[in-house]
């Protein structure tokens, strides 16, 4: 079983809908959670980050950390074409230790205009 | 956006050739990483290290090697080519929690 589960889409949704991406992870260890973009034939763009459970919002961005279920998610609002993208989960224990962020396999997200 | 750079961005070559993949950094970060990408899979890490002198193979086997004589410049290199290296291949570097990626190189080898 993989570390960290991502369904791989493609998601396909029309201009100005609400997006959810989400990743489950069965290590228990888990403390920080990343997601990345990436477009075609580009490396990895970080967009957000959060530490244990919880919200953060950026714009129209915002991650959703529960722990308890072991569960990520990504909401974009009001997406736009130029979210076409894959979109990458990343997540570690503590940094300080050296841990190594592992990653989902990506959705791959078309937001259709 | 991240000043992490690498050469070539695309390269056809045949099999049994050595070839070395170029990644720099002006950041002056202690952490960088080589992954290997495949489409519609996660990256793999093939290398990584800690800083100058301080290298360590990752979790995916791979037949590459590299050196970390500066802190700026982690190169990757395959002393001979085979098909099975076909891939695209990320190089990072990161500073606290902030991990940044480059451009890659998609390494075709036929």
């Amino acid at each position: 079983q993989k570390e960290v589960e991502q369904d791989p889409g493609p998601l396909s949704v029309p201009e100005g809908a609400i997006v959810s991406l989400n990743c489950t992870y069965s290590n228990s260890a888990f403390q920080y959670f990343m997601w990345y973009r990436q477009y075609s034939r580009k490396g990895p763009e970080l967009l957000m980050y959060t530490y244990s459970s919880g919200n953060k919002e950026d714009g129209r961005f915002t991650a959703q950390v529960d722990k308890s279920s072991k569960y990520i998610s990504l909401f974009i609002r009001d997406s736009q074409p130029s979210d076409s993208a894959t979109y990458l989960c990343a997540m570690s224990g503590y940094m300080e230790y050296g841990n190594k962020l592992v990653f989902g396999a990506g959705t791959i997200l078309r937001v259709k205009s | 956006e991240a000043d992490i750079y690498q050469t070539p961005r695309y390269l056809v070559i045949g099999t049994g050739k050595k070839i070395t993949l170029e990644c720099s950094q002006t950041m002056g970060h202690d952490k960088m990483y080589w992954y290997q990408q495949d489409p519609g899979m996660e990256l793999h890490l093939i290398h990584y290290s800690y800083g100058v002198n301080s290298t360590e193979k990752g979790d995916l086997s791979s037949e590459s090697t590299v050196s970390r004589i500066r802190t700026e410049h982690f190169p990757l290199t395959l002393e001979s080519a085979r098909p099975s290296h076909t891939s695209q291949y990320l190089c990072a570097s990161r500073v606290a929690y902030e991990q940044y990626f480059g451009p890659g190189t998609r390494l075709t080898v036929t």
